[in-house]
């Protein structure tokens, strides 16, 4: 079945160290977003991308950064983690013209010690 | 900018009783509106859309634009019901915004 699929599933790493989420997806969809999850927060918008060449800052992209290697590939990246970022990492996609439907993977829970 | 709210952290509900979770947003212009659910060790997945105005799963939801409210409803709920539910808005199809999230509880 086509699929969103983001790796790794958990993390544990410390303050300062660089890591890097994965997201795949064979869905053969055109956008691709990067959600952050907290408890009574709810989802919130880190990046998006329309194409390979398009990306775009969402509401919480300080910290963060993206890369989309091919339409099917969009990697989520923090340069130097904090605590603060732990969190629920979720990967979304969506097809051009589609009426709203965004595709969640199954989240990736990052600790940040 | 765009805002979504839902007020109530934890809806708990009897089986069969009717259940109504709000949510209230916040756009000048013409937004569309959707409800996601994420039932227990499953995706995050799209209950249902306000363009389409369609029934899922015996779910419906009105857009009020005079309230600004875009609340789900059913008339009678079931265990299987008990999720997370999330109210969601765009404005052209290209970003997303969430609200918090509503944790129903359906008890037997």
């Amino acid at each position: 079945d086509a699929d969103v699929t983001q790796t790794p599933r958990n993390r544990i790493t410390k303050t300062g160290k660089r890591i890097m989420l994965e997201c795949s997806q064979t869905k053969g969809h055109d956008r691709m977003y990067w959600y952050r999850q907290d408890p009574g927060l709810g989802l919130r918008l880190i990046y998006y991308s329309f194409d390979v060449k398009d990306i775009n800052k969402g509401e919480i992209s300080d910290g963060y950064s993206v890369s989309r290697q091919a339409q099917a590939k969009f990697s989520l990246s923090l340069e130097s983690a904090i605590p603060n970022q732990t969190a629920l990492y979720f990967c979304a996609t969506a097809a051009t013209g589609n009426t709203g439907e965004l595709f969640f993977g199954e989240g990736s829970r990052l600790t940040v010690l | 900018a765009q805002r979504v709210t839902q007020p109530e952290k934890l809806l708990s509900v009897f089986k069969g009783a009717p259940v109504e979770l709000k949510c209230n947003y916040s756009y000048s212009g013409s937004p569309e509106l959707f409800w996601y659910v994420q039932y227990s060790r499953q995706r995050l997945q799209l209950l249902l859309r306000h363009i389409s105005r369609e029934s899922i799963k015996g779910f419906t939801a009105d857009l009020n634009k005079g309230e600004t409210s875009f609340h789900l409803k059913k008339p009678f709920a079931q265990e299987e019901d008990s999720a997370m539910y999330y109210c969601a808005l765009t404005v052209n199809f290209n970003k997303f915004y969430f609200g918090s999230g509503t944790k129903l509880n359906v008890k037997p």
